[in-house]
């Protein structure tokens, strides 16, 4: 059972223009939600994360935005750059306390190209 | 500079042998998790350790052993069990008590081929 979906595999945009990738999640127990950016044959690299108890975090050209009804994620890049070209994953940190601290589930990732 | 080591970046195993994946951090972080990701998937949990001395089952746990005799140490067995290893693994730590909200940091990974 896929508990947090990122439904596109692929988004290309035009360097400059506004990039948006999202991310759907099932269980509503999830509290902390993370986005990575990975290039091949690297560990992903954390970006940018949002508690539930917000709905929007802002960190220079990146923004997350949840929507807890809709456990709907989405990261927004403004302006894109052609470095931004990568994988991106979503996660989410399911937390009861006790041996789930710290447990995330990924996405299957978005391969994000920016062209010049 | 603070960070976390993969070794061997590359990594091939024969039928029936057991291998072993190093990770080691230096952040001082007290959890340590290890990863298998495969083309088109995320990723998906191995084992995890919250403390030395102590791990967890991840979702994906069977045909894989871990130790953790020392807080900077994770390393992973891939065992002969593990009809299926060919995969990019990699291991990730995070620090912060219980509830905080600390990201967690990877290495760059493994990639494990069958000869």
């Amino acid at each position: 059972d896929q508990q947090v979906k990122q439904n596109s595999p692929s988004l290309s945009v035009q360097e400059g223009r506004i990039s948006i990738l999202n991310c759907d999640y099932t269980n509503s127990m999830f509290d902390y939600f993370l986005w990575y950016k990975k290039y091949p044959a690297e560990g992903p690299t954390f970006l940018i994360s949002i508690s539930s108890i917000k709905d929007k975090n802002e960190d220079g050209r990146f923004t997350v935005f949840l929507n807890k009804s809709a456990k709907h994620l989405s990261l927004h890049i403004v302006p894109s750059q052609p470095g931004d070209s990568a994988v991106y994953f979503c996660a989410a940190r399911y937390n009861t306390g006790g041996t789930s601290y710290g447990k995330l589930t990924f996405g299957q990732g978005t391969i994000l190209t920016v062209h010049p | 500079d603070g960070g976390i080591t993969q070794s061997p970046k590359y990594l091939f195993r024969k039928e029936g042998q057991n291998v072993t994946l190093s990770c080691e951090q230096n952040l001082n972080h007290d959890a340590m998790y290890w990863y298998r990701q495969d083309p088109g998937q995320g990723l998906r949990l191995i084992y995890y350790s919250q403390i030395v001395n102590d791990f967890q089952k991840g979702d994906i746990a069977e045909g894989y052993s871990v130790s953790r005799e020392k807080k900077e140490s994770f390393p992973l067995t891939v065992t002969s069990a593990q009809k299926n290893p060919t995969a990019f693994y990699l291991c990730a730590s995070s620090g912060g008590r219980a509830y905080s909200n600390q990201p967690q940091h990877f290495g760059d990974g493994t990639r494990l081929s069958i000869l």
